[in-house]
């Protein structure tokens, strides 16, 4: 069965310092694709970040970026001058592309940041 | 506005009351499915649907049915909800899915169930 594993709860950062948030995944497929989502306290999920997995490049969406590692299974979430807004519970996803696991979405548990000013 | 909208956003109801939850979407998206949300456990997929008339099962089906009659509606019915069905549930859908479309969530719906 495919898993998404976050390894940490909860995170903290200062404002205007840069934090990484964990996530290691694990599937057989070869070909697959990883997100992600933002959830602040409104609970709206509000996409960060993608990656599809036959890339090698680094996904970067202004100052969030991703550290991919395919052969290790990681993908990891690295945001750079940290703002108030960011605080927020953030999930990691990957999905699958074709067969039997196409429509499966997998999460992890969630990595809870608070930035402090 | 591009939006997937879910009805109610709060909702109570006693065990062994049936009870829907609206699921649309104005995107023309293929692929719709359904989340609940549980602290310390992330968001667990219930059901998903790549297609009009093709549903299929996620994580977590038991207790819960969908339909797919229309492209643009995904409902979830808990047939005769018991309190282990307190949660938090999302709908979410994407242009197609097995392909780097994203996907839209809607704002959500917490359910208790007493």
């Amino acid at each position: 069965a495919q898993t998404v594993t976050q390894s940490q709860p909860e995170m903290s950062v200062q404002e205007a310092e840069t934090v990484t948030l964990s996530c290691t995944y694990d599937t057989s497929e070869s070909d697959y694709y990883l997100f992600w989502y933002k959830q602040p306290p409104s609970r709206q999920m509000i996409l960060v970040i993608r990656q599809e997995a036959y890339k090698q490049q680094n996904a970067t969406e202004n100052r969030f970026s991703v550290n991919f590692q395919k052969a290790a299974k990681s993908f990891s979430l690295k945001i750079s001058d940290s703002q108030l807004g960011d605080a927020a519970m953030y999930f990691c996803m990957q999905t699958g592309t074709y067969g039997g696991s196409q429509g499966n979405l997998i999460f992890g548990k969630g990595t809870k940041l608070s930035v402090k000013p | 506005e591009a939006q997937v909208t879910q009805n109610p956003r709060y909702l109570i109801t006693v065990t062994g009351k049936k009870l829907t939850v609206t699921c649309s979407q104005n995107m023309n998206h293929e692929y719709m499915s359904w989340y609940r949300q549980d602290p310390g456990l992330g968001l667990r997929q219930i059901y998903y649907s790549m297609n009009v008339e093709v549903t299929d099962k996620g994580d977590v089906p038991e207790g819960y049915k969908v339909s797919r009659k229309e492209k643009r509606n995904f409902p979830l019915i808990l047939e005769s909800p018991s309190p282990n069905q307190t949660s938090l549930y999302f709908c979410a859908s994407s242009f197609r899915q097995g392909q780097n479309y994203g996907y839209t969530f809607g704002s959500g719906t917490r359910l208790t169930v007493v």
